[in-house]
């Protein structure tokens, strides 16, 4: 079956420009996460939607950062005002029900901010 | 706060020789311990679920181990297509969210 699909796959823009990200979760699954990596590092949580509500907004580094899942399924990452720290990879996760269930993962949009 | 520290940072073995990845972690309450692999350009692919002290899990040539402050991921005979990047996270109790070390690079030549 499809697993979590994400695009763009690659995404250059230059600073102060916004931008979005798309994440299209495995069918059925409720719960969606976003995660960012730096080079080198582990994933860092970004947000967390159970269906359409979010939940945890905690990892959001600044209010240039929104996300929403509007009707329950695919989700927006949105940057606005993009800065070239924000140049990461973006990973989008999906569980059936959330809890400590597994979360799977896309491979993720790499933003380059010039 | 919550943390995991993994090391070694990187690993190299030859084919065949095996050895352990170890995983620390401090978390209020331990709802899960996950271990992932990624491989280069792509997202973190599931591995195992560990949930309380002293549960094991095995998948071919790897198995987890869990105790109170740590996990290992031991490698049996492993093949150059084990090289990757092996991720650990935790997830405390009362969150969704997985708290992820910075991983292991792991490379095993033939």
């Amino acid at each position: 079956g499809a697993g979590v699909s994400q695009s763009p796959r690659y995404k250059v823009a230059k600073r102060g420009q916004d931008v979005a990200l798309r994440c299209d979760p495995i069918s059925g699954h409720v719960s969606l996460f976003w995660y960012q990596q730096a080079l080198g590092q582990g994933p860092e949580f970004l947000t967390y939607f159970q269906n359409e509500a979010q939940l945890d907004k905690s990892g959001l580094p600044s209010d240039r950062f929104f996300a929403e899942r509007p009707e329950g399924s695919v989700s927006t990452l949105k940057i606005q005002r993009t800065q070239q720290e924000d140049s990461a990879v973006y990973l989008c996760a999906s569980s059936p029900r959330g809890g400590n269930q597994p979360q799977h993962f896309g491979d993720g949009t790499r933003l380059s901010i010039l | 706060e919550d943390q995991v520290t993994q090391s070694p940072e990187a690993l190299r073995l030859q084919e065949g020789e095996s050895s352990s990845l170890n995983c620390s972690y401090t978390v209020s309450g331990l709802r899960g311990l996950f271990w992932y692999r990624q491989d280069p350009g792509k997202g973190p692919e599931f591995l195992f679920t560990l949930y309380s002290a002293g549960e094991e899990k095995e998948k071919e040539r790897l198995k987890a181990t869990l105790t109170k402050k740590e996990s290992f991921l031991h490698i049996t005979a492993p093949k150059p297509e084990d090289s990757a990047t092996y991720l650990c996270a935790v997830q405390a109790r009362g969150t969704d969210k997985l708290i992820f070390g910075t991983g292991t690079r792991l490379q095993v030549f033939p």
